[in-house]
């Protein structure tokens, strides 16, 4: 029962460096979702996906982009790594968007 | 955005007692949802429970359960017995009902006591 899977756990990276999070869920899902946590904060949407092909964005899009090519993945891209950007990212993914969201075990993102 | 505070960094809870969470939120909007959220060492956030603002009842859940004071904007979670696997970060959450963004509070680390 796979749920929702995010690849890579960790990773650390230098500033100014290119990075893709990876999300995949097998639970034919339309809406996902990306989320930053912060120390002391609660998650903060990036952006949001209602399904493929589209994309809408969150609390804090600035720094990121988006790709959903299909149903099961969806991905996130920081173009030029900064050290702002550290932080631990989670996937997200419900039946549609009223639905409660399921979530993936989270990257941790590291930028030096 | 809308604000989800919780008010208390931390509880600790010895095993079998009771603890409880407070939660407040910030909204100007009849119909939404709240939830909680139990995020453990493992970082995987796992849904507790959820209360329907529309619903007077309050949502339980095995051993948890919600106080929810609509006209207070408070939604406080009860856990009972609690068990060394309920040691976690709990995080109250908010979402309007005509759209889909959650807002999180900062959360609540929940420390039990053998």
């Amino acid at each position: 029962n796979a749920g929702v899977t995010q690849t890579p756990k960790f990773q650390v990276l230098k500033t100014g460096q290119s990075m893709t999070l990876q999300c995949a869920q097998d639970m034919n899902h339309n809406s996902m979702y990306w989320y930053r946590q912060d120390p002391g904060m609660g998650l903060r949407l990036i952006y949001y996906s209602a399904s493929e092909g589209t994309t809408d964005k969150g609390e804090v899009p600035n720094g990121y982009n988006v790709s959903r090519l299909n149903k099961r993945e969806f991905s996130l891209r920081l173009e030029s790594a900064a050290p702002s950007q550290t932080s631990v990212y989670f996937c997200a993914s419900s039946e549609v968007w009223w639905q409660p969201q399921h979530f993936g075990d989270g990257t941790r993102l590291s930028i030096l | 955005a809308q604000t989800v505070t919780q008010s208390q960094p931390e509880m600790s809870v010895q095993e079998a007692e009771t603890v409880t969470l407070s939660c407040t939120y910030d909204t100007s909007e009849s119909d939404y949802y709240l939830f909680w959220y139990k995020q453990p060492p493992s970082r995987q956030m796992i849904l507790v429970i959820r209360q329907e603002a529309y619903k007077q009842q309050n949502a339980t859940e095995n051993r948890f359960s919600v106080n929810f004071q609509k006209a207070a904007k408070s939604f406080s979670l009860k856990i009972s017995d609690s068990q060394l696997g309920d040691a976690a970060m709990y995080f109250c959450a908010y979402r309007s009902a005509n759209d889909y963004k959650l807002s999180f509070g900062a959360g609540t680390t929940v420390t039990v006591r053998a």
